[in-house]
């Protein structure tokens, strides 16, 4: 069955530093892959999405995760962290023969001044 | 993209009522799904939304505790029935909205959250 995992359950970085998140998944095929952010008290917002070509996907908010089949993983980055970014991040896969999605366990972020 | 509104937007509830928690999307959709975040962990499906159909529930949730009407093609309800304080979580719906495959992306509603004392 499709899976995913997040490594990491909380990271703190400071803010002006590069973040990276990590995030492996298990499936049988190319996957479509998602990050999500979820700010405090507030909805998923989408960051990014790849299903295929170009392995580098940009995403909003400055954001952009790889994809690399050899290594099953798919790990957004940011070269240069805001206040603003601190909240739970989370990468998820389609789940087995449906369109709803399942998701790893999230990263937390915090930013420190 | 899609629009979707959620109420309440958070409730404190007696354990052993009901709530009945509203998602509108903005536009039609086949197919909506709702989910449960428990406290500090990541999201679950509890079930997916037909309109016209039968809700179809994943392992563990059951139609008696969370039964699920879909009366149109832009509503949906989730009820929490007979809470107890495991219930306490935020409640999400969701619809993928677009052409299919990878043009696809879903969208959340802002959550539900649900505090059982």
């Amino acid at each position: 069955a499709q899976s995913v995992t997040q490594p990491d359950i909380h990271i703190t970085v400071s803010e002006g530093a590069s973040l990276e998140l990590r995030c492996n998944y298990s499936y049988g095929a190319t996957p479509y892959l998602f990050w999500y952010v979820q700010s405090p008290g507030q909805g998923l917002q989408l960051l990014l999405k790849y299903f295929s070509g170009d392995t580098l996907v940009q995403g909003i908010k400055g954001f952009e995760a790889e994809f690399k089949r050899s290594q099953s993983s798919f790990n957004l980055r940011k070269p240069s962290v805001h206040w603003s970014d601190a909240a739970e991040y989370f990468c998820a896969l389609p789940g087995t023969g449906r369109r709803a999605l399942t998701f790893g366990s999230g990263t937390r972020l915090q930013v420190q001044p | 993209s899609a629009v979707i509104s959620q109420k309440p937007s958070r409730d404190i509830c007696q354990r052993g009522t009901s709530l009945t928690i509203q998602c509108q999307v903005d536009s039609q959709v086949t197919m909506m799904f709702w989910y449960r975040q428990q406290p500090g962990q990541s999201l679950t499906l509890i079930a997916t939304a037909n309109q016209g159909s039968e809700a179809t529930y994943e392992s563990g949730f059951v139609i008696d505790k969370f039964p699920i009407s879909r009366p149109n093609l832009t509503f949906s309800t989730l009820t929490v029935s007979n809470m107890s304080p495991e219930d306490s979580s935020i409640y999400l719906c969701s619809v993928p909205f677009g052409p299919g495959g990878p043009q696809e992306t879903q969208y959340f509603g802002p959550g539900t959250r649900l505090l059982v004392l």
